[in-house]
């Protein structure tokens, strides 16, 4: 199992706003930030969101970071086709002393 | 344009030995430290291990301390990953990534995983 926990699926409809979550413990994302990666098929991962809501340069402003707690939320509004994808939240770990992982969320857009 | 290229994965026995290389372009080689993280089908992304612009400092994940030795070429603009007494969990895909200039947020600084490679498929099998 992942370190962080993420909802292993999601969808939508074209327009609508999804949301994927993680959480960690207080080691992790209780006491760091967090990255997003989208990891489409047959593509390179990509860095998307770094420091819980900075976006990369070039990251379409459609994608934004928060974060509540040790949670913390990824959300695409406006959801399109190009977003299918799996997403994937990344933390600090102060115990392990490593980064550390969730398992992915798989994004469809129905 | 940044490009990460991996090469020297394959199928190999259990108990035997691989080296990954991971040829970079589209930025200053030596200016960043690099990581390998490993994609596996049960337990998703992994980071691996990861070492310094200069070389001098190398980290690794306890699952692979002791068998696995990250090095680089700084001329070659060539990452590397020695992997040893190599066992079915080691079976994934092996990222080469950029670590980038990092960031800093609430007194601390921290690396990120900026550029990725395509991968190389490593199967350990008999």
């Amino acid at each position: 199992q992942s370190v962080l926990t993420q909802p292993p699926s999601a969808s939508g409809t074209p327009g609508q706003r999804v949301t994927i979550s993680c959480s960690g413990s207080s080691f992790n994302i209780g006491s760091n930030p967090v990255n997003w990666h989208q990891h489409r098929p047959g593509a390179a991962p990509k860095l998307l969101i770094y420091a819980d809501n900075q976006r990369l340069s070039g990251v379409r402003d459609r994608f934004s970071g928060s974060r509540s707690g040790t949670s913390v939320s990824l959300a695409i509004s406006g959801v399109q086709s190009e977003d299918e994808a799996v997403y994937y939240c990344a933390a600090w770990d102060d115990r392990l002393n490593a980064p550390v992982f969730g398992g992915g969320t798989k994004l469809t857009v129905l | 344009e940044v490009q990460l290229v991996e090469s020297g994965g394959g199928l190999v026995q259990p108990g035997g030995s691989l080296r990954l290389s991971c040829a970079a372009s589209g930025f200053t080689f030596a200016d960043y430290a690099m990581s390998w993280v490993r994609q596996t089908p049960g337990k998703g992304l992994e980071w691996v291990s990861g070492l310094s612009g200069s070389g001098d400092s190398t980290y690794y994940a306890d699952s692979v301390k002791g068998r696995f030795t990250i090095s680089r070429d700084n001329f070659k603009n060539t990452l590397y990953l020695q992997m040893n007494s190599l066992g079915a969990e080691d079976t994934a895909r092996y990222y080469c990534v950029n670590s980038g200039p990092g960031y800093c947020t609430g007194g601390s600084c921290y690396r990120r995983f900026d550029y990725w490679g395509q991968g190389a498929l490593v199967n350990v099998s008999s």
